[in-house]
């Protein structure tokens, strides 16, 4: 079985632009979430897609969004980028369907530099 | 929402001691404690969970402790190695058995070192 997959690796924006992200989950996992993982701050929760729909949503600007298709694969926007959005963004799988263990499964990043 | 400290930041430990990195978290409702490891440059991997119905969890060299009265749960190293060294996170989150929330809330993590 393949592993989550992110795409591209690597970024490098200017301030101002916007990006966007993209996570293939682990087959049949039907929750994604995203997180931001700076080294001052650690893993910070974005939000959650499960059935196309967010679920759960953590303490980020607006400028974050994102977005989940009928494949489970999601992908996130950053819009307006400022240098503070230099950063490593995961992605997680999970079944997200109740019952036995709900071990999320990171990929390897994406890692965003802004100038 | 739900809020996790982990501490210490950073330890340095030698060969053969052992290693304990605590958490608190503030949601009472919050039932699943996940760790994961990270190892420099790569993806962080799930090493050990626990669930609010179990107070201790082990697997061979590691083991974690959950306190739910003091809402603090903690990871054990014990005979640590030098391929232990890598940053741990500790996570809370509210598992509902139908619909496996996955708002998930890291700590900041913890730097291992493990010196030979």
């Amino acid at each position: 079985k393949a592993g989550v997959t992110q795409t591209p690796r690597y970024l490098i924006k200017t301030r101002g632009q916007q990006v966007t992200l993209s996570c293939s989950p682990i087959s049949g996992h039907r929750s994604v979430s995203w997180y931001q993982q700076t080294p001052g701050q650690g893993l910070q929760f974005l939000f959650e897609y499960f059935s196309e729909t967010q679920r759960n949503k953590g303490n980020f600007p607006g400028r974050f969004s994102g977005r989940q298709f009928s494949n489970s694969r999601s992908e996130m926007n950053v819009s307006t980028l400022e240098l503070g959005d230099s950063a490593l963004y995961l992605c997680a799988s999970s079944s997200g369907t109740g019952g036995g263990k709900n071990i999320q499964y990171f990929g390897a990043g994406t890692r965003l530099s802004v100038l | 929402g739900e809020n996790v400290e982990q501490h210490p930041s950073t330890l340095s430990v030698q060969e053969g001691d052992s290693a304990v990195i605590k958490c608190t978290y503030s949601d009472s409702a919050s039932n699943y404690f996940p760790w994961y490891k990270q190892e420099l440059g790569k993806r962080p991997q799930l090493i050990i969970d626990i669930r609010s119905n179990v107070g201790e969890k082990k697997d061979q060299r590691i083991a974690v402790t959950l306190n739910k009265t003091a809402k603090h749960f903690s990871l054990h190293i014990t005979e640590t190695q030098p391929e232990d060294s890598a940053v741990y996170f500790c996570a809370a989150s509210i598992r509902e058995p139908k619909l496996s929330n996955n708002d998930m809330r890291f700590g900041a993590g913890t730097r291992l070192t493990v010196k030979p």
